[in-house]
Order: structure tokens, then sequence, then C-alpha cells
């Protein structure tokens, strides 16, 4: 079965980067998405990418993806307070009418 | 603009009062999905409509039932909601290519 893990908890000052780790167990996933939460909201999409890449950038976001040990990363260059959030990985396998696979969640905290 | 709407943003109902939330889009994607997200928890999918075509995840109590009278709305209803089902309400829509893009979300209080 599928299983994607995230850890917890990230705390970064404004300004630095931040990279945030998930593991998946599904080698047959086809698509990994990225997506925030702020409090008491929906969830946005950020980024995805396909498993058969290995790197996405869009402006400050960076995915990177290691399909052989089934590690995506997210990394924020330049993080400001407005990206303190949840942010949560998603893998999908049947890509129509997919169904997402959510891993735990990592909450973001932006200290000035 | 918004693409994925849900109403009402917070909706408090009584143990066991009959309640519904609703959900449209703009999008006209297929796909409509409804999870439920507790406290600190990832969201858990209760059922997604391809079209016409309903499907249950096998885990969704048969509290919960959903209509989809037409592509842009989908409804949830909750039959008898217990304590247990206070969480914030999802929608999420897709074409069917992989991404989905969720709405705001409702929050249930249950009293």
């Amino acid at each position: 079965g599928e299983d994607v893990e995230q850890s917890l908890f990230l705390s970064v000052r404004e300004g630095d980067s931040s990279v945030i780790n998930c593991t998946y167990t599904d080698s047959s996933s086809t698509y990994l998405y990225w997506y925030k939460q702020e409090p008491g909201a929906g969830l946005q999409l950020l980024t995805y990418i396909f498993s058969n890449m290995d790197m996405k950038q869009d402006q400050r976001l960076t995915v990177l993806l290691n399909k052989k040990d089934k590690h995506l990363s997210l990394r924020i260059a330049d993080t400001q307070t407005g990206d303190s959030a949840i942010y949560f990985c998603a893998e999908s396998i049947i890509p129509t009418a997919s169904k997402l696979t959510f891993g735990t969640g990592t909450r973001l905290q932006v200290t000035l | 603009d918004a693409m994925v709407i849900q109403n009402p943003r917070y909706q408090v109902t009584q143990f066991g009062k009959p309640v519904t939330l609703s959900c449209s889009q703009t999008l006209n994607h297929n796909v409509m999905y409804w999870y439920q997200q507790k406290s600190s928890q990832a969201p858990k999918l209760l059922f997604h409509y391809y079209d016409k075509d309903f499907n249950n995840e096998a885990d969704t109590p048969d509290n919960f039932q959903s209509r989809r009278p037409n592509t842009s709305f989908c409804f949830l209803d909750i039959r008898s909601p217990g304590l247990g089902d206070a969480a914030m309400y999802l929608c999420a829509t897709s074409s069917g290519q992989g991404e989905q893009y969720f709405g705001p979300g409702t929050r249930l209080t249950v009293t």
C-alpha cells in the first residue's frame, strides 16, 4: 500500500532557504505534488513533478525528485513570513480520476 | 476569481441534525472530490465523482452521502452528525489529468 511520510515541523529564519522533505513508498507513482495550507484555508497547489523528471524550478520553488530513493523535496528560496503554513506532499498513481495520497504535512514556521 | 467555491464557510449543527455542505466550480472539471480533514491531519478522501459515476471510499461511513446534480455542483450530506464528524470538509476538482484544485473548505462544528 501507499505511504507518504514527512517530518512534522521545520523552523527557518526569514531570508534563509527552507527544504521540506517527503518520502513515498509506491514506485508506480506517476505524479508528485506539493500543496500549501494556511490556517483555516483549503489546500493550494504549489507545483508538481512528473516521475520521469529529476528537478523542476518555478520562481522561488525548486522540486527535486530522487526516484531511486523515493525521495521528494521542496526548496523555498528566500523564505518569507507569508510562507508560514503546512506543506503537504502527495502522490498520484492513477492519473485518470486520480486519487491523491497525502503525506502527514510539515508545518513551516518562519521567524524574523 | 474563485474557481472552487464552498458554502457555507462555517456551519454549526446539532448532534443528529442532518446537514448539507455545498461545493461549486467554474473550471468545468469532470472530477469532484470530498475530503474530511481533522486538526493537524492530512485530508482524508470520502468519495469522488467522475462525471456522474460515484466512487465511495471503503472506509467512508454510511452517514455520509453525496449528490452531484450537474457538472458544476456537488453536495455532501451528513445524515446524523456525531461529535466525531466535526472537521474541515474540503471539496476539490480535477480535469482527470492529476492535479486537484481545492476550495476554501467548510468548518463543521457539532454541538
